[in-house]
C-alpha cells in the first residue's frame, strides 16, 4: 500500500516559472489537503478538497491553484514562482473527518526552491 | 482567526525525564486535538489524539486536555534521545486542521 505519494522531491524554479506538484494516494480518502512548511514554523494550509470536483481555500492561497478530477490525484499549480513560494509542501490525505479523530496521512514533502 | 500556540523551543531534557510540551488554542469550535512528530525532514506523523477534558494515556504519552483553559499537553515520560524531533500541537476545525508552530523537543543520553 503505497499510502500518499508525492512528485518530484527536489525542485528548483527560476522567478516566474511554473510548475505543477504532483500528489496522489491510494486510500480512497475523500478529504485531501495541500500544506506548506516554512524554517521554524508550522504547517499552513493552502487548499484542500473535501471530494472530486470540490476544492476550498485555506489561510495562504495566494499564487497557487488545485483541481480534484478524481478521488485519487490532488495536484498543486504554482504559477508566476516567487521567492516567497520557497517552502517544503506536504499533501495530506484523511478518511471522512468527524469531531474526534481526523488523522492525516501525509505524503514525503515536496522540497521547492524558487531563485 | 483560528490559532494554535506553542512555545517552539528548544526544550532540552536528559534521558530518562519527562518532557511537557504545551499548546493553547483560540477556537472553543475546535473539538479535537492532535500531537504530531515530525523528525528532521520528514513529514509529520500522528502519535496521540484528544477530544474529552482530561487524560488520555499511550505507552510512555499522555496527553491532557482542558477545553475551559483552551489548552493542551503532551507529557513524555521515560524520554529517549530517539524522541528529539519537533512536535507540532493542531486543532480541528471544519474538514481541516489548525497547526501551531512546534516545539523542538531535545533528548541528551
Amino acid at each position: 500500500n503505497a499510502g500518499v505519494t508525492q512528485t518530484p522531491k527536489f525542485r528548483i524554479l527560476k522567478i516566474g516559472q511554473s510548475m505543477t506538484l504532483q500528489c496522489t494516494q491510494d486510500m480512497n480518502h475523500n478529504y485531501m489537503y495541500w500544506y506548506r512548511q516554512d524554517p521554524g514554523m508550522g504547517l499552513k494550509l493552502i487548499y484542500y478538497s473535501v471530494g472530486a470536483g470540490i476544492t476550498d481555500k485555506g489561510e495562504v492561497p495566494n499564487g497557487y491553484n488545485v483541481s480534484r478530477s478524481t478521488t485519487e490525484d490532488f495536484p498543486l499549480r504554482l504559477e508566476l514562482a516567487a521567492p516567497s513560494q520557497t517552502s517544503v509542501y506536504f499533501c495530506a490525505s484523511s478518511y471522512a473527518p468527524d469531531a474526534t479523530n481526523e488523522k492525516l496521512f501525509f505524503g514525503s514533502g515536496t522540497q521547492l526552491s524558487v531563485l | 482567526q483560528k490559532e494554535v500556540e506553542q512555545n517552539s523551543g528548544p526544550l532540552s531534557v536528559p534521558e530518562g525525564a519527562i518532557a511537557s510540551l504545551n499548546c493553547t488554542y483560540s477556537d472553543r469550535g475546535s473539538q479535537s486535538f492532535f500531537w504530531y512528530r515530525q523528525y528532521s525532514g520528514k513529514s509529520p506523523e500522528l502519535i496521540m489524539f484528544i477530544y474529552s477534558n482530561g487524560d488520555k494515556e499511550d505507552g510512555r504519552f499522555t496527553a491532557q486536555l482542558n477545553k475551559a483553559s483552551q489548552y493542551v499537553s503532551l507529557l513524555i515520560r521515560d524520554s529517549q534521545p530517539s524522541d528529539s524531533a519537533t512536535y507540532l500541537c493542531a486543532g480541528s476545525g471544519y474538514s481541516t486542521l489548525t497547526f501551531g508552530k512546534g516545539t523542538m523537543l531535545l533528548v541528551s543520553p
